[in-house]
C-alpha cells in the first residue's frame, strides 16, 4: 500500500534555529497535511495544502507542496522551546477524497538541545 | 467549543477483559474517525463513520473490536478480548464533513494498557 517516508525520525533544537523536516511518498499524493502532536495530546492541524507547489505559512511555519507531488516540506524558523513535540505529514492520493484515506508518517520528534 | 472528548485518559486491564472506550465528538460534525497509535506503525485509522454509519471498518484489526455510533455525539470502541498486543494510545477524531478540506480535530486519547 502507500506508504510516507518522514525525515528525520528526531532531532534536536537550539532555541533561534531554523528547522527542516520533510515527507515523500511512494506515489503521487494530492493533498498534504502538517500536524504537531504534544506530549498526552493528539494531534492539531497547523498547515493544509492542496496544490502542487503551493507554500504556505502560518506563523513562524512554512510548508510546500512538492512539484512532483511526492513529497512536502516544513520548515519552522527561529525556533523556541514549545516547539518541542512530534510533527506528522500525512498525504492523501486521491482527489477530493474522503478523510478516510488519509495516511500519516511516523513523525518527527523535536527536542531541546541538552 | 469542548473539542473531542475521550474518556477514560488511561486504561489498564488484564488480558481477556472487555475494554470500551468512549468518544464525543464535536458538536456540528458529521464525521468521527477511530484511530490507534503505536511507536512501531504510527496511526493507524481503525473506523471511520458518517453521520452516524460506519462506511470503511477495514482498518480493524480483528473481530475482536467493534465500534458504534449509536447517535451523533457518542461512539464507543470495544475490544473483546483484550490482548498484550492492543496496548497503545487510541485517538478519536471528528470533522465537520467528510471532504478533503474539513481539517480532522483529535481527542487527546485513551492510552490502552493490556497485561
Amino acid at each position: 500500500g502507500q506508504q510516507l517516508n518522514q525525515s528525520p525520525q528526531s532531532m534536536f533544537i537550539q532555541e533561534g534555529e531554523d528547522v527542516s523536516m520533510n515527507c515523500t511518498s511512494s506515489s503521487i499524493f494530492n493533498t498534504w497535511l502538517w500536524y504537531k502532536q504534544d506530549p498526552g495530546e493528539g494531534p492539531v492541524l497547523l498547515i493544509a495544502l492542496y496544490k502542487a507547489g503551493e507554500l504556505t505559512s502560518n506563523g513562524r511555519l512554512t510548508a510546500q507542496f512538492g512539484i512532483t507531488r511526492k513529497d512536502s516540506f516544513l520548515n519552522i524558523s527561529a525556533s523556541i522551546p514549545s516547539d518541542v513535540g512530534i510533527y506528522f505529514c500525512a498525504g492523501r492520493a486521491d482527489y477530493g477524497g474522503s478523510q478516510g484515506n488519509l495516511i500519516f508518517g511516523k513523525g518527527t520528534k523535536l527536542s531541546v538541545k541538552p | 467549543d469542548a473539542g473531542v472528548i475521550q474518556s477514560p485518559r488511561h486504561e489498564v486491564t488484564e488480558m481477556g477483559q472487555e475494554v470500551t472506550l468512549r468518544c464525543k465528538p464535536i458538536s456540528g460534525h458529521n464525521s468521527l474517525f477511530w484511530y490507534r497509535q503505536t511507536m512501531m506503525r504510527g496511526l493507524e485509522l481503525l473506523i471511520y463513520f458518517n453521520n452516524n454509519v460506519p462506511i470503511d471498518d477495514s482498518g480493524m484489526p480483528e473481530d475482536r473490536f467493534s465500534a458504534k455510533m449509536p447517535n451523533a455525539s457518542f461512539s464507543t470502541l470495544k475490544i473483546q478480548p483484550s490482548e498484550p498486543r492492543d496496548s497503545a494510545v487510541y485517538f478519536c477524531a471528528s470533522s465537520w464533513e467528510d471532504s478533503y478540506n474539513s481539517p480532522l480535530h483529535f481527542g487527546n486519547g485513551t492510552r490502552l494498557t493490556v497485561t
